[in-house]
């Protein structure tokens, strides 16, 4: 199972808005709504941002929001600020009964 | 609230095993799938395969199958993670992760043990 596709590095300034993609195919991404997004600051562990495309978990700023189109989701951060500046992960289940994580995405914050 | 805790760091050497605990509390722990995933220093998150608390039954990722064992003790609520035959890319940060009751992801996570594999 070949890891899902993310921007390397994405940035904006404060305030601003920026998205980040991740593409599967249609046996993972494109196939199921069970794609989530997670945040890692460095040196600690993944936090659940997103859920089942476009679900915020309780406790989640509503700046962060995600969809789907087709085997490409997205994650939107709106009003960026300097504590999101991190990596963030996509994931989906995948038809094998297993899950698979994108490549990730530094998210910088100028 | 829910804790997810792990053992703490390892250091083994090449064709060596390591066996990670992951201890649970806040919750029920037979009503909630764990998840083993890895990232090695500097890369990205790496899935290894599920373990349901209540039957045991497992699912490991292809790549670990014939390396990876996942068990539990329902009676200290632990779940633990052997890897045999290490080699130096093994080296990484094993995290345990629970699954949602009610949907496919990553809820709460432990703070990660890091193993690293050297002669």
């Amino acid at each position: 199972q070949s890891a899902l596709t993310q921007p390397a590095s994405v940035s904006g300034s404060p305030g601003q808005s920026i998205t980040i993609s991740c593409t599967g195919s249609s046996s993972d991404v494109g196939g199921y709504n069970y794609v989530s997004w997670y945040q890692q600051h460095p040196g600690k562990a993944p936090k659940l941002m997103i859920y089942d495309v476009s679900n915020r978990p309780s406790g989640v700023s509503n700046r962060f929001s995600g969809s789907k189109s087709g085997n490409t989701a997205s994650l939107t951060i709106s009003g960026l600020q300097a504590e999101d500046e991190a990596d963030y992960y996509c994931s989906s289940y995948t038809s094998s009964n297993t899950y698979v994580f994108g490549t990730g995405t530094k998210v910088t914050v100028l | 609230q829910v804790q997810l805790v792990q053992s703490g760091a390892e250091v083994k050497k090449p064709g060596a095993s390591v066996k990670v605990s992951c201890k649970a509390s806040g919750y029920t722990f037979s009503s909630h799938y764990m998840h083993w995933v890895r990232q090695a220093p500097g890369q990205g998150l790496e899935w290894m395969g599920i373990i349901n608390p209540s039957s045991g039954n497992t699912n490991y990722a292809q790549k670990f199958q014939g390396t990876v064992t996942m068990t539990r003790d329902t009676s200290t609520s632990t779940v633990y993670m052997e890897l045999g035959s290490l080699r130096s890319e093994d080296t990484a940060v094993y995290y345990c992760a629970r699954r949602s009751a009610i949907t496919r992801n990553f809820d709460h996570w432990g703070q990660g043990t890091l193993v690293t594999v050297s002669s």
